[in-house]
């Protein structure tokens, strides 16, 4: 079992839609992350939280820490959204804060 | 936001070749950066940890001979994949931490012939 698990994998939407990716995580974390990837491979760091909730624009951000989940938000989807979404843990035994646990990302395409 | 740049964005090489990527923090100093590779369709792989002024740390299964890591300066660190093979061809992807949060660089497309 991977330490940590995205779903969906694939998520299509029509535009306008309110989109919801999960990830949850099985190890004790200093922080998560949710990183986005665009088709040319280029990642951006969205959000790192380690509590609570977290909005910039239309996206939204909020982690569970005793249920070891988390959950990211689009708001008023539009096509540019299109990326692969991967969520990443730091845990607390990795030392360094770029030990990072991936996911296998879940890959949204939004439909004009 | 802070930034990280990578260069080249995309580079072929010959099998038996080296081949040097850098990673730079354009507006921030790094002490530490961490390099990953990513297999199509796959997750991010952490091959080694890099840090300024002594010997980068290497995640099992990475051979430290064949990708070497110079971490010479706070805002400067290099990938060298030494005699390369059809089976290095990957995404290779540096990040730094800065203010308390991880910049990924925008990753170097690597093909082997």
């Amino acid at each position: 079992k991977n330490e940590v698990e995205q779903s969906p994998q694939n998520l299509t939407a029509q535009e306008g839609e309110f989109i919801t990716i999960n990830c949850s995580y099985s190890v004790g974390i200093s922080a998560l992350h949710w990183l986005q990837q665009h088709p040319g491979g280029g990642i951006v760091s969205l959000f790192m939280l380690s509590s609570g909730k977290k909005k910039h624009g239309r996206l939204i951000a909020t982690i569970n820490i005793q249920e070891k989940h988390s959950s990211l938000h689009i708001t008023a989807s539009h096509p540019r959204d299109s990326a692969v979404y991967i969520c990443a843990v730091s845990p607390h035994y990795g030392g360094s804060q770029g030990n990072l646990i991936f996911g296998k990302g879940t890959k949204l395409s939004v439909k004009p | 936001g802070a930034v990280v740049s990578q260069h080249p964005s995309w580079v072929i090489c010959k099998s038996g070749t080296s081949v040097k990527i850098e990673c730079r923090s354009l507006d921030f100093q790094a002490t530490t950066m961490f390099w990953y590779r990513q297999f199509p369709k796959q997750s991010l792989m952490l091959m080694a940890t890099s840090n300024e002024g002594s010997k980068a740390t290497y995640e099992q299964g990475v051979e430290k001979d064949k990708f070497l890591i110079n971490h010479a300066s706070l805002t400067l660190s290099t990938l060298t994949v030494t005699s390369a093979h059809p089976e290095d061809s990957s995404f290779y992807i540096c990040s730094a931490n800065g203010n308390y949060e991880q910049y990924f660089g925008p990753g170097t497309r690597l093909t082997v012939t």
